[in-house]
């Protein structure tokens, strides 16, 4: 079975600094990955999905996630952060052919000015 | 906007009781998935459905159960209600059921008092 464990719960940073969300997964087989931003009050949006090629993955908002096989594990970033990248973030895992994502704990990601 | 609609948006109710929640999944989208936001147990998948069958099923106690009708909307009925019932409940849709595609609704935020 997989799982995921996003390695801290809670991340505030400033206005305009780079910022690292942590995720971990485990898997005996070949995953897909995800991350999901969820804003105040609102479902969840996809960011970005690594599901293969190039281990360097580019989302909307300007984030951008690295698969790190060897490591297990894939960690979303941004250069450089705006209050409204306010939000919990999810991590998410899947197999090929599996039917369901499996998620992580979450991230809640506070900007302060 | 994802294109996935659940309702009701909010919905309060007492213990024993029985409610049920709707999804209208995207145009097109032949696949259902329900899954359960609570505090206690994060983001759990459910339940999926495909094209009115049940595909793959999770985390789902018996006293819920789905199913998905022939215009393709899904209805997820929860009985018998507990207090560690209250959490938020997402739908997704994909077109053919691969997990990797799936767009969620902005979810029934249910309060069981």
């Amino acid at each position: 079975a997989q799982s995921v464990t996003q390695l801290d719960s809670q991340v505030p940073v400033f206005e305009e600094a780079p910022v690292e969300l942590r995720c971990n997964y485990s898997s005996s087989v070949s995953v897909y990955l995800f991350w999901y931003v969820q804003y105040p009050n609102q479902g969840l949006q996809l960011l970005l999905k690594y599901l293969s090629g190039s281990t360097l993955v580019k989302g909307i908002n300007g984030f951008e996630a690295e698969f790190n096989k060897s490591q297990t594990s894939f960690h979303l970033r941004k250069p450089s952060v705006h209050i409204s990248d306010t939000a919990e973030y999810f991590c998410a895992v899947t197999i090929q052919g599996a039917q369901k994502l499996v998620f992580g704990q979450g991230t809640r990601l506070t900007i302060n000015p | 906007d994802s294109g996935v609609t659940q309702t009701p948006k909010h919905l309060i109710t007492a213990t024993g009781q029985r409610v049920t929640l709707r999804c209208s999944p995207r145009s097109g989208d032949l696949s259902v998935y329900w899954y359960q936001q609570s505090l206690d147990q994060g983001l759990q998948f459910l339940i999926q459905y495909y094209n009115g069958e049940e595909r793959a099923k999770g985390n789902i106690l018996e006293r819920f159960s789905a199913q998905q009708f022939p215009d393709l909307h899904s209805e997820l009925n929860l009985s018998s209600l507990e207090l560690g019932d209250s959490a938020l409940y997402f739908c997704a849709s994909s077109v053919v059921g691969r997990a990797d595609e799936q767009f969620f609704g902005p979810g029934t935020r249910l309060t069981v008092l």
